[in-house]
């Protein structure tokens, strides 16, 4: 079954600093990638997506993605942390070739800034 | 702009008891979606509905019945609840499925199993 890995289940980074969470996919064929951001005690909302257009894929908040094959990754990156990113982050994936309704989820990344 | 609303947000229950979670979205999206949320695994899809009338078994349906009599609404159902049940419910609809358009998720409904 298709899944995704985040390596890295709590990150933290000082204010300012580069914010990089990781995701690895497991498929032969790229399937369509997408990270959800939850922040405390709220749902998923949707941060950016990757469907086999532009492998660099930017987000809302600053945040952008790149899809790169050789290394089966789509991780998840920022310039410059601010205090309102902390929250949790997820990688989630639906293969191609599949029916599209079936959203699998990766474990999660908690990311605290650190003032 | 309601989006995606669960009720209740909050539930305690005792083993053996039976309990719905209430699903509405006013964005008239043919996709709806029941997520559970555990610490570490993530959100693991239970049921979902591709239209009116129509139901799937996710990744962990045991345990787990829905209904989607109305386009607008997605019920689940816990008919004898077992406390590995204990979690934070996640309702989510969406246009068209992942591909084609974003998952809108509810706030979340926290269960309790005793």
């Amino acid at each position: 079954a298709q899944s995704v890995t985040q390596l890295g289940s709590h990150v933290s980074v000082s204010e300012g600093a580069l914010v990089l969470l990781r995701c690895n996919y497991s498929s032969s064929v790229p399937p369509y990638l997408f990270w959800y951001v939850q922040y405390p005690n709220q749902g998923l909302q949707l941060l950016l997506k990757y469907t086999s257009a532009a492998t660099l894929v930017k987000g809302i908040n600053g945040f952008e993605a790149e899809f790169k094959k050789s290394e089966t990754s789509f991780h998840l990156t920022k310039p410059s942390a601010h205090m309102s990113d902390a929250a949790e982050y997820f990688c989630a994936v639906i293969p191609v070739n599949f029916g599209n309704e079936k959203l699998t989820f990766g474990t999660g990344t908690r990311l605290t800034i650190i003032p | 702009n309601a989006g995606v609303t669960q009720t209740p947000k909050f539930r305690v229950l005792k083993t053996g008891q039976s309990m719905t979670l209430l699903c509405a979205q006013d964005m008239n999206h043919e996709y709806m979606y029941w997520y559970r949320q555990d610490p570490g695994m993530g959100l693991r899809l239970i049921h979902y509905s591709v239209g009116e009338g129509t139901t799937a078994k996710g990744e962990v349906p045991d345990g787990y019945n829905v209904s989607r009599l109305k386009k607008q609404n997605f019920l689940l159902g816990l008919e004898s609840a077992a406390p590995s049940q204990t979690s934070v419910y996640f309702c989510a609809s969406s246009f068209g499925g992942g591909t084609t358009g974003e998952l809108f998720f509810g706030e979340g409904s926290r269960l309790t199993v005793l």
